[in-house]
């Protein structure tokens, strides 16, 4: 079956640190790829996807590479602020499942000052 | 524009007792995917809804239903409850076709069974 695997938590970093957050999945057809956050209080929300091989999504500071190769889609952003201290969950979704997204289990990041 | 509204944002239940949960979509959104929260299972797909029709259904007990009327609304129920649905029951919406591939989440309802 189709499934995510996310490195467990909690993350401590320091401000301005780097961060690097490791998803891998396992699919039987040629998903979409992506990353939502969930800030303390709030809803889940979308932070970058890609859809096909060797996409990156980017945004807020954040990038990840779609790496069919290694079937990754690992989380970075060079240099963290405590605003980004969050839950964050790596998904795929198949091309035939819309509304159907396979999540990670999180990964919550904390960054202190 | 409205985000998704989920009502209610709490709800109490003791076990053997039935609960309906509420979504309304953003507006011009026709898929509706309902998703349970847990600390120990993270986030499990239900099912979702397109156009009033179910289009796929996650690995829940026939005690997990839903529909969705036509101005897209959805409601989910629970039959029967047990202590172990206690859990945020996440709504979410999306736009159709390529370039759309994105999921607008609710605020969730907080399910607590006693």
């Amino acid at each position: 079956g189709n499934s995510v695997t996310q490195m467990e938590g909690p993350v401590t970093l320091s401000e301005e640190a780097f961060l690097t957050i490791n998803c891998t999945y396992t699919a039987t057809g040629y998903p979409s790829l992506f990353w939502y956050v969930q800030y303390p209080g709030e809803g889940l929300q979308l932070l970058l996807k890609a859809t096909k091989a060797d996409d990156k999504g980017s945004n807020k500071g954040f990038e990840a590479t779609y790496r069919k190769e290694t079937t990754s889609f690992h989380l970075e952003k060079g240099s963290v602020q405590v605003s980004d201290s969050a839950v964050y969950f790596c998904a795929l979704r198949l091309t035939d499942s819309w509304g159907k997204f396979q999540f990670g289990a999180g990964t919550q990041v904390v960054v202190t000052p | 524009k409205a985000g998704v509204t989920q009502t209610p944002r709490y709800l109490i239940k003791t076990r053997g007792q039935q609960v309906t949960l509420s979504c309304s979509p953003i507006s011009g959104h026709r898929s509706v995917s309902w998703y349970q929260q847990t600390p120990g299972q993270g986030l499990q797909f239900l099912f979702e809804y397109f156009s009033e029709t179910q289009r796929n259904k996650g690995n829940f007990p026939g005690r997990f239903s839903g529909r969705q009327f036509s101005n897209s609304r959805s409601e989910m129920n629970v039959s029967t409850l047990e202590l172990g649905d206690s859990a945020l029951y996440l709504c979410a919406s999306s736009l159709e076709g390529i370039g759309n591939e994105k999921l607008f989440f609710g605020s969730g309802t907080q399910l607590s069974v006693l």
